[in-house]
């Protein structure tokens, strides 16, 4: 099946910093990304969708200027936490749709976040 | 979208079937059923998907009603290994790809 890379799996930061997470589609070309965020025990919530060449879409609440997305390619989205704070520790997750319109979305393994 | 509602817990005993429901009392002719399931510290996993018929594959069977107001996962032989949250979710495709929104999910726990 098709495969999404999510990188890095785990990173820990100081408050104040900005970290970039990586999205991969490693054998088909991903027109639309959507990245999620977890919090322990709780079920994912979609933060955004990410159009190839498009500004992303954010869902409501989630500050677009503390999230940035960048979709430059159709194998790559990125996500950007900007100045972290200890309240943006959490387990981020992207997925990937295909050109075709794919029925069915495929996840990347996840990012874990802490913020010191 | 329309909203899910699944049971918080669920136990199995290893081999045996695990039935899973979902109730989507709400869902419009052309939203799709899906099925992801989770395992702790990872990112979602396809398990399958249906809209109208009954669908099988290599993980798992789905069986929907003909009212489409429900449906059941069913994971034939249960392992340790299918020990997960399992989430069932009503969507549809529009703009050329279909969003996914997460309730609470099953969460499954297959004992030996």
């Amino acid at each position: 099946g098709a495969v999404v890379s999510q990188h890095p799996s785990r990173v820990i930061c100081k408050s104040g910093t900005s970290v970039k997470i990586e999205c991969r589609s490693l054998d088909f070309q991903a027109t639309t990304m959507f990245w999620y965020r977890q919090f322990p025990k709780k079920s994912l919530m979609l933060m955004a969708t990410s159009n190839e060449g498009s500004k992303a879409t954010y869902e409501q609440g989630v500050e677009k200027d503390k999230f940035l997305i960048n979709h430059a390619s159709l194998t790559l989205s990125t996500l950007t936490v900007t100045s972290a704070h200890p309240e943006d520790s959490s387990f981020y997750i992207c997925s990937a749709v295909g050109r075709m319109g794919n029925e069915k979305l495929f996840f990347g393994s996840g990012t874990q976040l802490s913020v010191l | 979208d329309a909203k899910t509602t699944q049971p918080p817990s669920m136990d199995c005993a290893e081999g045996r079937a695990a039935n899973l429901p979902c109730n989507h009392s709400t869902i419009s002719g052309n939203e799709y059923v899906y099925w992801y399931r989770q395992i702790h510290s990872q990112g979602p996993q396809y398990i399958i998907h249906g809209l109208k018929n009954n669908e099988t594959n290599e993980m798992a069977s789905l069986i929907i009603t003909e009212d489409r107001k429900s449906s059941t996962l069913i994971l034939p032989h249960a392992t340790l290994r299918d020990t997960a949250v399992y989430y069932c979710i009503v969507s549809r495709v529009s703009g050329g790809y279909n969003k996914l929104i997460f309730g609470a999910g099953t969460r499954l726990a297959v004992h030996p």
